[in-house]
């Protein structure tokens, strides 16, 4: 399974934007860079997914960069249901979801 | 169209008994994961079923942990007997698919504390 890093902790005020970096070098060609975030006392959530191209969804947008080794994931207006632990993990074949430890966002008012 | 389910939400038991936890997909998805977090660490891949087949058992720790799924619907994750390590949260999730495109929907998890 591919190792990604991210930061332990983001902060961010609500209403802002928050850029959520995540690096996954050893990703393979065919895996797709998937997030998923677990909002307290609840199961992992989906995000959004993406291979190459940057993705759009309701909920955020994805920016992965060419050499496809790291993303970045957007909330283009943090809410405070926006705080929540936040996770990349490339998936391949296996279909196994590979979870690090995640990036804790906390949304002040 | 409901969710992922689990049950139960909460279960305390003592070292040595026995604990069964369920899982109920969303329907018409063939396949299921389990999923858990121990205290401290981070969420770990258990195994994966499609339909009642075990598609993949690679993460479950130790044959003290039985899951099953039979006609393929619902599933079970049996701990005989539970020890201290084994308390922590456990997910389940389904999907549709197995290709890296899909999204997998979890339950709440189930909180086992074992005594």
């Amino acid at each position: 399974d591919a190792k990604t890093t991210q930061p332990n902790s983001m902060e961010s005020n609500e209403e802002e934007p928050v850029h959520l970096p995540c690096n996954h070098s050893t990703i393979s060609g065919t895996d797709y860079i998937h997030w998923y975030r677990q909002l307290p006392s609840q199961g992992p959530e989906y995000v959004i997914h993406g291979l190459t191209s940057n993705v759009n969804n309701r909920m955020a947008s994805l920016a992965i960069a060419e050499d496809r080794k790291s993303s970045t994931l957007i909330l283009h207006r943090a809410t405070l249901r926006d705080a929540a632990v936040y996770y990349c993990m490339p998936v391949g074949v296996y279909s196994r979801l590979t979870f690090g430890e995640g990036t804790q966002l906390t949304v002040n008012p | 169209e409901a969710g992922v389910t689990q049950f139960p939400s909460h279960s305390v038991i003592e070292k040595g008994q026995t604990v069964t936890l369920r899982c109920d997909p969303i329907s018409g998805h063939d396949n299921l994961y389990w999923y858990r977090r121990v205290m401290g660490k981070e969420i770990k891949f258990l195994l994966h079923f499609v339909k009642e087949s075990k598609q993949d058992e690679s993460g479950m720790p130790n044959n003290r942990f039985l899951a099953e799924r039979t006609g393929g619907t619902y599933s079970t994750l049996k701990v005989q007997p539970a020890e201290l390590e084994d308390s922590g949260v456990y997910f389940c999730a389904s999907s549709q698919g197995t290709s890296p495109q899909e999204t997998q929907y979890f339950g709440p998890g189930t909180r086992l504390l074992v005594l």
